[in-house]
């Protein structure tokens, strides 16, 4: 079956770093994109970044843009999320999805990142 | 990118039906068929109940179902159950290659 298991959450002060791994199973890694998506404590969902199969392209809200880097290592069938200045305003927990045709579809069940000082 | 628009809000009794409202504009829900819905219960993880538009995967019950008109799109669902009670988020692909999602719609079961 799919499965997705985030982890590398926790506290970090305001412009630290922190980097998120996504281990997935079940499926072909390689024949996917990954995205990440991120909620903040009681709010909605908020798309952050899209890695293609092949790691050829990554794409990412502007929110993040300039500060996130989205990576994978196929050989380990994970997927990464590097988080650089971080902010009070990127606290949320960051879950990681399966891309099947443009549509986020599986999920992890999520990391919780608190940025506080 | 401005997040797509749902109701804050739905309710409805047990056996009814119910229509949720995702509408964005032709840069989004308009221009492509790649939006999605998601079934989403306190402290768990999103669940997709329905990808392009309209099609369910396997396993979801067929009492989900998607359309779109326009830059609009709805998730319905009838014989409304007491597990359906959740928050909703829908989500489009982009002319950015980029994603956006709903603000959620949570919905009641009376």
């Amino acid at each position: 079956q799919v499965l997705l298991v985030e982890t590398g959450g926790g506290v970090v002060q305001p412009g630290r770093s922190l980097r998120l791994s996504c281990a997935t199973s079940g499926f072909t890694f390689t024949t996917y994109g990954l995205h990440w998506v991120r909620q903040a404590p009681g709010k909605g969902l908020e798309w952050v970044a899209i890695i293609w199969h092949d790691g050829s392209k990554g794409y990412y809200a502007d929110s993040v843009k300039g500060r996130f880097t989205i990576s994978r290592d196929n050989s380990r069938n994970t997927v990464f999320l590097q988080m650089n200045s971080l902010r009070a305003e990127d606290t949320a927990t960051y879950y990681c999805a399966r891309d099947d045709g443009l549509n986020p579809t599986y999920w992890g069940q999520g990391t919780l990142v608190t940025v506080s000082s | 990118q401005s997040a797509l628009t749902q109701p804050a809000s739905v309710s409805g009794s047990p056996g009814q039906s119910i229509t949720i409202s995702c509408t964005g504009t032709s840069s989004d829900v308009g221009g492509y068929n790649h939006v999605s819905w998601y079934q989403q219960h306190p402290g768990k993880a999103p669940k997709f109940i329905i990808y392009d538009v309209s099609n369910r995967p396997s396993g979801v019950s067929n009492r989900f179902s998607g359309s779109k008109s326009g830059n609009t799109a709805s998730l319905t669902i009838s014989g409304l159950q007491a597990e359906d009670e959740a928050d909703y988020y829908c989500s489009s692909y982009t002319s950015s290659t980029t994603w956006v999602f709903g603000g959620g719609t949570k919905l009641t079961v009376l």
